[in-house]
């Protein structure tokens, strides 16, 4: 089975720039989370998706991060415009549901120059 | 608010020594506890996990017991891997609230 699949890998871009991850999660896992990971420090939740409703989006700095999961399966993160402090890895995971082990993808690692 | 507090690495042992790596946490009730760990250019997989008081969590030679009376959930295995070398993270999760990770342990294994 395959597992969560993020895309790109990496990406470097100039500060004031957008950028876009996208994230496929398990077939079937109706719960999504996109992380933040910071350089020497844990994931931290952004959002979390109950099929294509965000249902925690608290983290999310809506100034400049937007998400969406059309159809309740792929998810796109979204920053414009990106900032120096926005370079991080960027994890998604996704599980059966909320209560259930989280499954996560490789992570998207940004750089922003 | 809900924390996890692990030691800082690196971490650094010969293969077969036996490995601790100590985690506490601040919670109010009765949180479940987890190890994930991330090897290399991978995403974090769960390695195990203990839902309540003096349960203990079992996976591939590790092993962590959920100690409420100290707050802690140290991980621990009696033989060590060039294979384990990793980072380790500590989590928590309050009833229906969010994941809490800790900073990560990262710990290498010489031949």
């Amino acid at each position: 089975e395959a597992g969560v699949v993020q895309s790109p890998r990496y990406k470097i871009i100039e500060k004031k720039q957008p950028v876009a991850f996208w994230c496929n999660p398990i077939s079937g896992h109706n719960t999504l989370y996109w992380y933040r990971q910071n350089l020497g420090q844990g994931p931290e939740l952004l959002i979390r998706y109950e099929n294509e409703e965000a249902v925690d989006d608290s983290q999310l700095p809506k100034d400049r991060f937007s998400a969406e999961r059309l159809k309740g399966v792929d998810s796109t993160l979204k920053i414009q415009p990106a900032e120096l402090g926005d370079s991080a890895v960027y994890l998604c995971a996704s599980s059966p549901g909320q209560q259930e082990t989280q499954y996560f993808g490789p992570g998207t690692r940004l750089l922003v120059l | 608010g809900n924390s996890v507090t692990q030691m800082e690495g690196p971490v650094t042992l010969s293969e077969e020594a036996f490995l601790t790596i100590n985690c506490t946490y601040t919670a109010t009730g009765y949180p479940s506890l987890f190890w994930y760990v991330q090897y290399p250019g991978e995403g974090l997989q769960l390695l195990l996990k203990a839902t309540k008081a003096d349960d203990k969590g079992s996976n591939k030679g590790f092993e962590a017991t959920y100690r409420k009376e100290t707050t802690s959930f140290h991980l621990e295995k009696g033989s060590v891997q060039v294979s384990d070398s990793a980072v380790y993270f500590c989590a928590l999760r309050n009833g229906f609230q969010k994941l809490v990770f800790g900073t990560g342990t990262r710990l290498l294994v010489s031949p």
